[in-house]
């Protein structure tokens, strides 16, 4: 059974560029939510997404969009890109998310977007 | 305002107990996570409390008062494979995971 899995590992971008990250979710989840996480702290929450629609959003710009496949994999588009964007981004799946208080999240391996 | 804290860093010794301590303030509660992360590597789930009192998981303990707003954990027997981050979240009453900046556990020999 595989795992979160997120593509690129690596990725280096320049400043006003735009960049997509993808996720596929472990097998039977169907909610996948994305973090920032920058050097040195905790995971800062983007937005989760569940069937095909953005279901909750955390403190970031419009930049940050994202999509949901009904394969349940998912996209986060970050657009018009900062040096401040730099970081590791984190995809985390889970299954009916908010029908109980206990639901595990599972991370992928993470991207880490290098912005210059 | 949401608020996690966590000490940012902390030194053991191999063998020895350790206790990270987290207190939140969150809109809501919806229950306590912990998880570990390596450097350069996703988080991986410890552990999860809703209810107060102790939930034992091998070498590894959590704590949680919701009184008091306060979480820790323990670590036991620590191995060098122990050294990492440790992470402490809560989930609110939107079900949002609201995560502290992590502790830094080293573990000297």
């Amino acid at each position: 059974d595989a795992g979160v899995t997120q593509s690129p590992t690596h990725l280096i971008k320049t400043r006003g560029q735009q960049v997509t990250l993808r996720c596929s979710p472990k097998s039977g989840h169907d909610t996948v939510s994305w973090y920032q996480q920058a050097l040195g702290q905790g995971p800062q929450f983007i937005f989760q997404y569940y069937e095909e629609e953005e279901r909750q959003r955390g403190n970031f710009p419009d930049r940050f969009s994202g999509h949901q496949f009904p394969n349940y994999s998912s996209e986060l588009n970050v657009n018009a890109l900062l040096l401040g964007d730099s970081a590791l981004y984190l995809c985390a799946s889970s299954s009916d998310w908010d029908k109980s208080s206990y639901n595990e999240q599972f991370f992928g391996p993470g991207t880490r977007l290098t912005v210059l | 305002g949401q608020n996690i804290d966590q000490p940012t860093e902390m030194t053991a010794t191999e063998g020895a107990i350790v206790q990270i301590n987290c207190t939140y303030q969150t809109s809501g509660f919806n229950g306590l996570f912990w998880y570990q992360q390596h450097a350069g590597e996703a988080p991986t789930f410890l552990s999860y409390n809703v209810l107060d009192g102790l939930e034992e998981k091998g070498r590894f303990s959590s704590f949680l008062s919701r009184s008091k707003g306060y979480s820790y954990l323990l670590l036991k027997e620590l191995q060098m494979k122990d050294s990492a981050s440790y992470l402490c979240a809560t989930k609110d009453s939107n079900y949002q995971l609201i995560w502290g900046a992590g502790t830094k556990l080293i573990i000297k020999p």
